[in-house]
């Protein structure tokens, strides 16, 4: 069965970065996109980039442009989200998400467990 | 941006009453739209896709309606299970956005 399985939680002070890795299993890593989306405290959620994990290609949203960087490891079938410039506004459950298809594949298929992250002084 | 709202953002219902819970868009999305379920402490599961059709183990008392820029969610028969917070998300354009979720409670 489909399993995404990421990095525990982080406490971060602002102005650093964060890395969240996410492992797949139970099924071909490279056929579907992965997407990153999070959720802040009493907020809805919001969508950050997704990677072609075939290509490496990838999609920010502008919100987050030029502070998120997301990548692939096909040999390990991982993938990771890192944000850099954290503030205490980013504090909030981060997940990575499975599409239903590979490439321009919008459709959020497949959670992650997500993982919290705090940034706080 | 495509703005996507949702309403109630709570209620409360008891076992065996249907519920509906509507989404509306901001511009049309076509049948572009997923229904999710939040429990508290747990990973979303998508429930339904394009509007109207049903995940694979999704129990059939769920099920979806519209498009274009109103789309609703039923639960024909409310079960104790089914204590959560249901949210919307639309994947008509590339900037993916999502409602601001409903909480259901069972009385």
């Amino acid at each position: 069965q489909v399993q995404l399985v990421q990095s525990g939680a982080e406490v971060k002070k602002p102005g650093a970065s964060v890395k969240v890795s996410c492992k797949a299993s139970g099924y071909t890593f490279t056929s579907y996109t992965m997407h990153w989306v999070r959720q802040a405290p009493g907020q809805r959620f919001e969508w950050m980039g997704r990677i072609n994990t075939g290509n490496g290609n990838t999609k920010y949203s502008e919100k987050f442009q030029g502070r998120v960087t997301i990548t692939r490891d096909t040999s390990a079938s991982t993938a990771y989200m890192e944000l850099s410039s954290l503030t205490s506004e980013d504090t909030a459950a981060y997940y990575c998400v499975r599409s239903d298809c590979g490439g321009d594949c919008y459709l959020l298929w497949h959670w992650g467990q997500g993982t919290l992250v705090t940034v706080s002084a | 941006d495509i703005q996507m709202t949702q309403s109630p953002s709570t209620l409360s219902a008891s076992v065996g009453d249907r519920v509906t819970i509507t989404c509306r868009a901001s511009q049309s999305i076509g049948s572009w739209l997923a229904w999710h379920q939040q429990k508290p402490g747990k990973a979303p599961n998508l429930l339904i896709y394009k509007a109207s059709n049903l995940k694979s183990g999704v129990p059939s008392r769920f099920s979806g309606s519209g498009s274009g820029t109103e789309f609703t969610l039923t639960i024909s028969s409310l079960q104790p299970d089914d204590s959560a917070t249901y949210f919307c998300q639309q994947y008509g354009s590339d900037l993916l956005t999502f409602g601001g979720g409903t909480k259901v409670e069972i009385k």
